[in-house]
């Protein structure tokens, strides 16, 4: 089944205490995001990246940290988490990251930071 | 740059009426158009989207859209709720060379909608 997984789906943690939330895609997509949720604000892009070893920062990336070392995952790093971290992510993919194609969403990490 | 509003973060109808859910979209380009449904606790689903051609774009689960260039909306419609469409839709907006990637979805803040008896 064609999927984005995400890990872990709940987390809670302290303030400073590095964490890193996994994603990964089986459908091949180049280009793979991460999105933060946040009520009355809609979702915003953190980071993105277009291919492997190919990343860029989106509308919201100060204190997070992405790589894409392999073509399927697509970490997400919290090198010292905050209570302004507190949200739900998404991961998406999408084939090569052109405007008009459908990306597709991970189950979501909603993460709480005490 | 493009942007997204939608009107009514929460709107309510009986099954079996008519679902309109408002979404206006600024943008420097000519636009490419999406509304993604997100049902409690899983991510979101492409219902439908807006890239070129005609204007009036179905989807899934009887939904429809209709890009208006003029209006600048791509209002969401289903004729006869269900009450299995209670769920948060997003209208989002892409543009070609956009920054992000050409693919980085610009979202709305989302509607709730609520399907009564």
């Amino acid at each position: 089944e064609a999927q984005v997984t995400q890990n872990p789906r709940y987390l809670i943690t302290v303030t400073g205490k590095k964490l890193t939330v996994t994603c990964s895609q089986n459908m091949n997509h180049e280009y793979m995001s991460w999105y933060r949720q946040d009520p009355g604000l809609g979702l915003r892009q953190i980071y993105y990246s277009m291919n492997v070893e190919v990343t860029d920062k989106g509308d919201v990336p100060e204190g997070y940290k992405v790589s894409r070392k392999e073509k399927r995952n697509f970490p997400l790093i919290l090198e010292s988490p905050s209570p302004n971290q507190t949200s739900l992510y998404f991961c998406a993919s999408s084939y090569l990251g052109g405007a008009q194609e459908t990306q597709y969403f991970g189950p979501g990490t909603r993460l709480l930071v005490l | 740059a493009q942007s997204v509003t939608q009107l009514g973060s929460h709107v309510s109808v009986s099954e079996g009426a008519l679902v309109l859910l408002r979404c206006n979209y600024s943008s420097s380009v000519p636009p490419y158009l999406f509304w993604y449904v997100q049902y409690p606790n899983q991510g979101l689903q492409l219902l439908l989207k807006y890239t070129t051609g005609a204007t009036l774009v179905k989807g899934i689960n009887g939904f429809e859209a209709e890009f208006k260039k003029s209006e600048t909306s791509f209002h969401l419609t289903k004729p006869s709720a269900h009450m299995s469409d209670a769920a948060e839709y997003f209208c989002a907006v892409t543009a070609p060379f956009g920054k992000g990637g050409g693919n980085k979805l610009t979202f709305g803040t989302g509607t709730q909608l609520k399907v009564e008896l």
